[in-house]
């Protein structure tokens, strides 16, 4: 597979658990933000997306919290799956601007099973 | 089956020498982005383009150039100006509008420069 997930830090799950993964951002003027998810070999992939004016939001076996005080985003993922085994990014922007996403860094999730 | 698609998936080249990777989308949509990804570190813009004929740089441009003669089409160019090319590239596409739309991803390319 592919080397880009090289010293990212690791969040190991018991298959059938829940996942946190969480991200600090950096911008205070952000206002949308995005959860991605990498596997091996692959291009990330769109998971869930909010807006800063909401502080929940839940997809099909995920949920994306935003806390707007702390500049703090985390993605739960529900009964963990083999198949959730991945790098998640968590990405920024402002709305009104189309083109400029700020990528953070990854967290790796591996699954026991 | 639409989608991006990027070829190769793996390329090796000398120092010394320009390199240009393949990106194509049948998405038909208007902006396409170009993203480098080194080890434990986010992506980083490249270069995007939001129509035809028309394109910006991104953060780490230096290096690299890009043309978009076609909707379907961005290749990126890696120069030898490029102080450290190896790295995982991977180019992205998205509608092009009021507010910010989902950038879908290709494969990727991963280049190593020796």
């Amino acid at each position: 597979g592919e080397s880009v997930g090289l010293h990212l830090p690791t969040l190991s799950v018991q298959e059938g658990d829940n996942s946190i993964i969480n991200c600090a951002y950096s911008n205070s003027a952000s206002d949308y933000f995005i959860w991605y998810k990498q596997e091996s070999g692959k291009g990330p992939q769109f998971i869930i997306d909010i807006r800063s004016n909401m502080d929940k939001r839940q997809g099909q076996r995920v949920t994306v919290l935003l806390n707007k005080t702390v500049k703090h985003l985390s993605l739960q993922i529900a009964a963990t799956q083999p198949g959730d085994s991945a790098v998640y990014f968590c990405a920024e922007t402002q709305y009104s601007s189309a083109s400029k996403i700020i990528f953070g860094s990854g967290t790796r999730l591996s699954i026991r099973p | 089956d639409g989608g991006i698609t990027q070829s190769p998936k793996y390329l090796f080249r000398k120092e010394g020498q320009n390199v240009t990777l393949s990106c194509e989308q049948n998405l038909n949509h208007d902006a396409m982005y170009w993203y480098r990804q080194d080890p434990g570190q986010g992506l980083r813009l490249i270069y995007y383009s939001q129509i035809v004929n028309d394109f910006q740089k991104g953060d780490i441009a230096e290096g690299y150039s890009v043309s978009r003669e076609k909707k379907e089409s961005f290749p990126l160019t890696v120069t030898s100006a490029q102080k450290n090319p190896t790295a995982f590239y991977l180019c992205a596409s998205s509608r092009q509008g009021q507010g910010i739309y989902e950038q879908y991803f290709g494969p990727g390319t991963r280049l190593t420069v020796t």
